[in-house]
C-alpha cells in the first residue's frame, strides 16, 4: 500500500515565521506535488516536482517554495507566513506511467 | 481561472436515494477524467476515474458518464449509503503530465 506521510496534522503559526511542511513517500513515486485545499476552491496546485532537485511551479505559487532533496521527501515552505496563508495543505505522489495520485492526510495550518 | 467547475456545492440524498454530481472542463486536450473522494481528517483517494474514449464507466455503486462533445462528465451514486457522506471532487488532467486540475467539490450527506 501507497502511503504519503506529512509532518504535522495542526500547525498555528504567527505572521512573518518561516513555515517548513514536510512530506514523504515510501512507494519511490518521480513525482509529488503539493496543493492548498480551501472551500468552495477545491484543491489548488502550488509546486510540483518530477524528480531529485526539480521543481516547477503550479498555479499559485506565489508566497510559497518548495525543496527537494531526496527523491521520497517533498518540503514545502513558506518564506514569511501570512494570514491568508491559512489553510489544509495536501501532499500526493504519483508513480511515472500511471494514472492515480496518492494523497496524504493533509495539514491545516493555521497563521495569526 | 478553474478549468473544472463542479455543481452542486452541496447535496443531502436519503439513503437508498441517487446522487448526481456534475462537473463540466474547459480544455479539449485533457485525456483522464477522475473522481477522489475525501472522508473528514483524510487526504482525498482515487474513486473511479474515466478516459475520453468512452461514454460509461460502472464500478460497483459508482457510475461516470462522459459526454465528449458537451465537455461534461457526472458521477452517480446509485443506493446512497450514510457511508457515502464524504466531499467528492471531479478533476482533469493531460495524462502526460499528471496535473491535476480539481473542481470545487461537493458535500454528500445520507440521511438514514
Amino acid at each position: 500500500d501507497v502511503k504519503v506521510t506529512q509532518s504535522s496534522r495542526y500547525l498555528v503559526k504567527r505572521t512573518g515565521e518561516k513555515v517548513f511542511l514536510e512530506c514523504v513517500q515510501d512507494m519511490d513515486h518521480e513525482n509529488m506535488f503539493w496543493y492548498r485545499q480551501d472551500p468552495g476552491l477545491g484543491l489548488r496546485l502550488i509546486y510540483f516536482s518530477y524528480d531529485v532537485k526539480m521543481k516547477e511551479k503550479g498555479d499559485i505559487p506565489e508566497g510559497y517554495s518548495v525543496s527537494r532533496e531526496k527523491k521520497e521527501r517533498f518540503s514545502l515552505i513558506l518564506e514569511s507566513a501570512s494570514t491568508n496563508q491559512t489553510s489544509m495543505y495536501l501532499c500526493a505522489s504519483i508513480a511515472g506511467g500511471t494514472d492515480t495520485q496518492y494523497f496524504g492526510p493533509g495539514t491545516r495550518l493555521t497563521v495569526l | 481561472q478553474q478549468q473544472v467547475k463542479q455543481s452542486p456545492q452541496s447535496l443531502i440524498v436519503q439513503k437508498g436515494g441517487i446522487s448526481i454530481i456534475n462537473c463540466a472542463y474547459e480544455n479539449t486536450a485533457f485525456d483522464y477524467f477522475p473522481w477522489y473522494q475525501q472522508f473528514p481528517g483524510k487526504g482525498p483517494a482515487l474513486l473511479i476515474a474515466i478516459r475520453p474514449d468512452v461514454s460509461e464507466k460502472k464500478e460497483g455503486r459508482f457510475t461516470i458518464s462522459f459526454n465528449k462533445s458537451a465537455k461534461q462528465f457526472s458521477l452517480h451514486i446509485m443506493d446512497s449509503q450514510p457511508g457515502d457522506s464524504a466531499t467528492y471532487f471531479c478533476a482533469a488532467n493531460l495524462l502526460t503530465d499528471y496535473k491535476l486540475s480539481f473542481g470545487a467539490g461537493t458535500t454528500v450527506t445520507v440521511r438514514a
